[in-house]
C-alpha cells in the first residue's frame, strides 16, 4: 500500500479562524478523497478530491467552509474555514487506485480542536 | 443513497471465542464491501474486502460472506484474541466508470476480547 501522510497531526484553533491540512502520498493515486471523524463516531465523506478541477462535496458540506486543492496526483489540501467549535473533529485523507482500482487507505488524520 | 446499517454496536467475547459483525446495504449497486479495524487513536485500516462477484473471501483468522440478494454481508473472526479489540467498521461503494467511488460506512462495532 502507499505511505500517506498528513499535516498538522493535530492542532488547536481559535475560533473564527482558518486551517488547512495537507495529504501527501508517495506515489501517484487515481482517487483521494476527505473524511471527517467526530470523537466516537464513524467516518462521513466531505467531499472527493479531483486532480484539475473542482472538488465533489457531499450533501451537507460546502466549498466555501472546506476549500479543496488537487494540484497534481500526489498532493491535496482541505481547508476548514471559519471554524466553529462543532468544527472539532479527525479529518482523514484516503486514497484509492493505489493497487487495485476499488482499495482505499487512509492517512492519519488530523486532529482539530476549536476553542 | 446508499445507505449501511451495521450491527451489533458493541460485542464482548471471551478469547478464543467467535465473534460476528452483520452490515446490510441499500443500494444494489454497490459492488465493494470492505473491512477496517480501527484501534484507539490510529486510522482505519484496511483488514478485508471483498467483490460483489464473490460469496465469500477469507483470510487466516478473518472471513468475509456476501448474500447480494438480501443485501448483506459479515464479517468473522475465529480464534479471538485481544489485540483483536478494536472498532470494527463495515463500508460499502459503488463502481463510477471504472472508478471505484466513495465508501459509505456503517456506524461501528466496538469488539472487546476479554482474555
Amino acid at each position: 500500500s502507499a505511505v500517506i501522510s498528513q499535516k498538522p497531526s493535530r492542532d488547536i484553533c481559535q475560533r473564527g479562524t482558518s486551517l488547512t491540512i495537507q495529504c501527501q502520498v508517495d506515489s501517484q493515486v487515481t482517487m483521494m478523497f476527505w473524511y471527517r471523524q467526530q470523537p466516537g463516531q464513524s467516518l462521513t465523506l466531505i467531499a472527493t478530491a479531483n486532480q484539475g478541477s473542482e472538488a465533489t462535496y457531499e450533501s451537507g458540506f460546502v466549498i466555501d467552509k472546506f476549500p479543496i486543492s488537487r494540484p497534481n496526483l500526489t498532493f491535496s489540501t482541505l481547508t476548514v474555514s471559519n471554524m466553529s467549535p462543532e468544527d472539532s473533529s479527525i479529518y482523514l485523507c484516503s486514497v484509492g487506485g493505489v493497487l487495485t482500482s476499488y482499495e482505499q487507505y487512509f492517512g492519519p488524520g488530523t486532529r482539530l480542536t476549536v476553542t | 443513497g446508499e445507505n449501511v446499517e451495521q450491527h451489533p454496536s458493541t460485542l464482548s467475547v471471551q478469547e478464543g471465542d467467535s465473534a460476528v459483525i452483520k452490515c446490510t446495504y441499500s443500494d444494489s449497486a454497490s459492488n465493494y464491501f470492505p473491512w477496517y479495524k480501527q484501534e484507539l487513536g490510529k486510522r482505519p485500516q484496511l483488514i478485508i474486502d471483498i467483490r460483489s462477484n464473490v460469496g465469500e473471501k477469507k483470510d487466516q483468522r478473518i472471513a468475509v460472506t456476501l448474500n447480494k440478494t438480501a443485501k448483506h454481508f459479515s464479517l468473522h473472526i475465529t480464534e479471538t484474541q485481544p489485540e483483536d479489540s478494536a472498532v470494527y467498521f463495515c463500508a460499502a461503494s459503488m463502481d463510477y466508470g471504472g472508478s471505484q467511488g466513495n465508501l459509505i460506512f456503517g456506524k461501528g462495532t466496538k469488539l472487546s476480547v476479554k482474555p
